[in-house]
């Protein structure tokens, strides 16, 4: 597509529900990341994919989090058993090259609240 | 450890005025690379501008400059004539050149609001 693609935009869980977050990046992009917003704060890296290979993960916050991307486009993040403070916006980005210290493109993110 | 300082939360102009967004970073990397990203309302953060740690030159597109200060650690901002689209939220962000490349650390953003 011409943007990056994030499903669902807005996600409502109960405490406790297991969540899955897709992004779609643009077409032929090495690079993908996941970002997580909370209200009012700027947006810390939770992981990074080039191409299928989870090369960084050091910002998921728990072993709830888990990321995959298994042919190098489409990638799912999923939270087990969510909790209050996993509502935030999560943003996808993605760019064109591997190790791009560049623009990245970002998606509108998926909106999640934790009842 | 990285860190990004924006000390202006909220700033209210009105529509023609010039405005500034501050932003001072701290980094141990001697090469670093500093951005700046604007996020309207619709949530998806806009790409505005790239700098290099080795590169001070300031740089003006249109109605945006940026003043890069590498004694002071400051990376501003400046919009001149603010129109009421460029009413968002601006996040400058900076990123260290091994590792993971384009893991951004955001400041917390700066909400202009532009009014006519």
């Amino acid at each position: 597509g011409a943007g990056v693609s994030q499903s669902p935009r807005y996600k409502v869980a109960k405490r406790g529900q297991d969540v899955a977050l897709r992004c779609d990046p643009i077409s032929g992009h090495v690079s993908l990341f996941w970002y997580q917003q909370a209200l009012g704060q700027g947006p810390e890296f939770l992981t990074y994919f080039q191409n299928e290979a989870q090369l960084d993960k050091s910002g998921l916050p728990s072993d709830r989090f888990f990321a995959e991307r298994p042919e190098g486009s489409v990638s799912t993040l999923k939270i087990q058993r969510t909790q209050q403070e996993d509502s935030a916006v999560y943003l996808c980005a993605s760019s064109f090259l591997a190790g791009y210290t560049g623009e990245l493109f970002f998606g509108e993110g998926s909106r999640l609240t934790v009842l | 450890a990285q860190k990004v300082t924006q000390a202006q939360t909220e700033i209210s102009v009105v529509e023609k005025e010039d405005v500034t967004l501050d932003c001072v970073y701290e980094t141990r990397d001697t090469t670093y690379y500093l951005f700046w990203y604007k996020q309207p309302p619709s949530g998806e953060l806009v790409f505005l501008i790239r700098r290099n740690s080795f590169d001070e030159q300031n740089e003006i597109s249109g109605r945006y400059s940026w003043n890069f200060q590498k004694s002071t650690s400051s990376f501003n901002f400046t919009i001149t004539a603010s129109q009421v689209v460029d009413s968002a939220v601006y996040f400058c962000a900076l990123s260290e050149a091994g590792g993971t490349a384009s893991k951004l650390t955001f400041g917390t953003g700066t909400r202009l609001q532009v009014t006519l």
